[in-house]
């Protein structure tokens, strides 16, 4: 079934360690993006992509870096974990255009202590 | 700066009653406004688009250019309503030819029976 994946769905990590959120979509969708969302707050883009080798920085800055070698592939990568960086973050893809609305993963919902 | 503000963070209505979820927005182009919604548990999701003119789950939502608003209304809630509201806006990005979406801060609505 088409649809776009998120891995780990909840991930607590120690301080200091570096973390991988995997996030693959089969619907081939060109556009990828995450969001960063606290607990009843708004999101916030940190990371978009309009295809492969190709990412740009959000409106959030982020420590986390992201990358597109496939197109069904946008993970995102933390290289050293820490407290501030507990959130939920979610992925999602579009079909290219502005009118074409978002499809979110579940989200990895992110706890470092 | 481009912006979308959701006035309420909570609303409470009861079944039966009308509900409008208030959305305004700054965008200094042709707008293309979203509504997601988010039930407990579950991902966030796309209710309606404006440019789709449609009603999802009895739900509807006009734009007005002139109060600069995309306000979601039903006749009638339904207990199943209970869910966090999120209003969004397609932006074009710095380069002009690639859109993304910034969200409003949510609304969560409650229906009581």
């Amino acid at each position: 079934e088409a649809d776009i994946y998120q891995t780990p769905r909840y991930l607590v990590i120690g301080t200091g360690k570096k973390i991988t959120l995997e996030c693959s979509q089969t619907m081939g969708h060109d556009k990828m993006y995450w969001y960063q969302q606290d607990p009843g707050m708004e999101l916030h883009l940190i990371h978009y992509s309009y295809g492969v080798n190709s990412t740009e920085k959000g409106d959030l800055s982020s420590e986390s870096t992201v990358s597109r070698i496939r197109t069904e592939h946008f993970p995102l990568t933390l290289e050293s974990a820490r407290p501030s960086h507990t959130s939920q973050y979610l992925c999602a893809s579009s079909e290219p255009g502005d009118n074409y609305g978002y499809t979110f993963g579940s989200g990895t919902r992110l706890t470092v202590v | 700066a481009q912006r979308v503000t959701q006035p309420e963070k909570l609303l409470s209505v009861f079944k039966g009653a009308p509900v409008e979820l208030k959305c305004n927005y700054s965008y200094s182009g042709s707008p293309e406004l979203f509504w997601y919604v988010q039930y407990s548990r579950q991902r966030l999701q796309l209710l309606l688009r404006h440019i789709s003119r449609e009603s999802i789950k009895g739900f509807t939502a006009d734009l007005n250019k002139g109060e600069t608003s995309f306000h979601l209304k039903k006749p009638f809630a339904q207990e199943e309503d209970s869910a966090m509201y999120y209003c969004a806006l397609s932006q074009a990005d710095s380069g002009g030819s690639n859109y993304k979406l910034t969200f409003g801060k949510g609304t969560l609505l409650t229906v009581n029976p």
